[in-house]
């Protein structure tokens, strides 16, 4: 079974700084993974997503990922964050065959100073 | 395009009384649906998923059930509510995107 971990439940930056979310799964193959927002109140939004090809995902409001296979890893990354990106941040991973569920991590709050 | 409705947006129940949250989707056709659950402060569990109608597959055995009467509408259900029963529900398709989700409250 996978397992998703996201090693930092807050994260605080000052607007216009750099920011990256660390996630980190377990899977014996190649998975599907995800980046979400959820501001509060709100179901989820889909940021990015990594299926296959170029490690290096783009995805909506400015952010990117890059899957690591030797570090089993898929941080999210905004170079210049903004005020409105403070949210919660979910990611997912989902087996790359089969039965398609996939399993979040405990998210991570990101707090936006001005 | 595909899109997903999930109502009501808000809830609350008496402790003992029955639920029943819609999920509904559009512009897609067999979509695999699922229903979450998140607790405050918390991830999401899942809570049931389909694979096509009267297929529920249940992860957590609880005070819930899930039914499928049509190809896309998928309904999460109790005969009587818990106040565990209370948190954020939010259904999804094909694995990925997620409804606006119904906050219930069971008091």
């Amino acid at each position: 079974a996978q397992s998703v971990t996201q090693p930092d439940i807050h994260i605080t930056v000052s607007e216009g700084a750099s920011l990256e979310l660390r996630c980190n799964y377990s899977y014996g193959a190649t998975p599907y993974l995800f980046w979400y927002v959820q501001s509060p109140g709100q179901g989820l939004q889909l940021l990015l997503k990594y299926f296959s090809g170029d490690t290096l995902v783009q995805g909506i409001k400015g952010f990117e990922a890059e899957f690591k296979r030797s570090q089993s890893s898929f941080n999210l990354r905004k170079p210049s964050v903004h005020w409105s990106d403070a949210a919660e941040y979910f990611c997912a991973v989902a087996p790359s065959g089969g039965s398609y569920i996939p399993t979040f991590g405990r998210g991570t709050s990101l707090i936006v100073h001005p | 395009s595909q899109t997903i409705h999930q109502w009501p947006a808000t809830l609350v129940q008496p402790v003992g009384s029955p639920l029943s949250l819609e999920c509904t989707v559009e512009g897609t056709s067999n979509p695999n649906l699922y229903w979450y659950r998140q607790a405050a402060g918390r991830g999401l569990q899942l809570l049931f998923y389909s694979v096509g109608i009267g297929q529920i597959s249940s992860e957590v055995p609880q005070n819930l059930s899930a039914s499928r009467p049509q190809d896309r509408q998928f309904i999460l259900s109790s005969k009587k509510l818990l106040l565990s029963d209370s948190g954020f529900y939010l259904c999804a398709f094909n694995g990925y995107t997620f409804g606006s989700g119904t906050r219930l409250t069971v008091v």
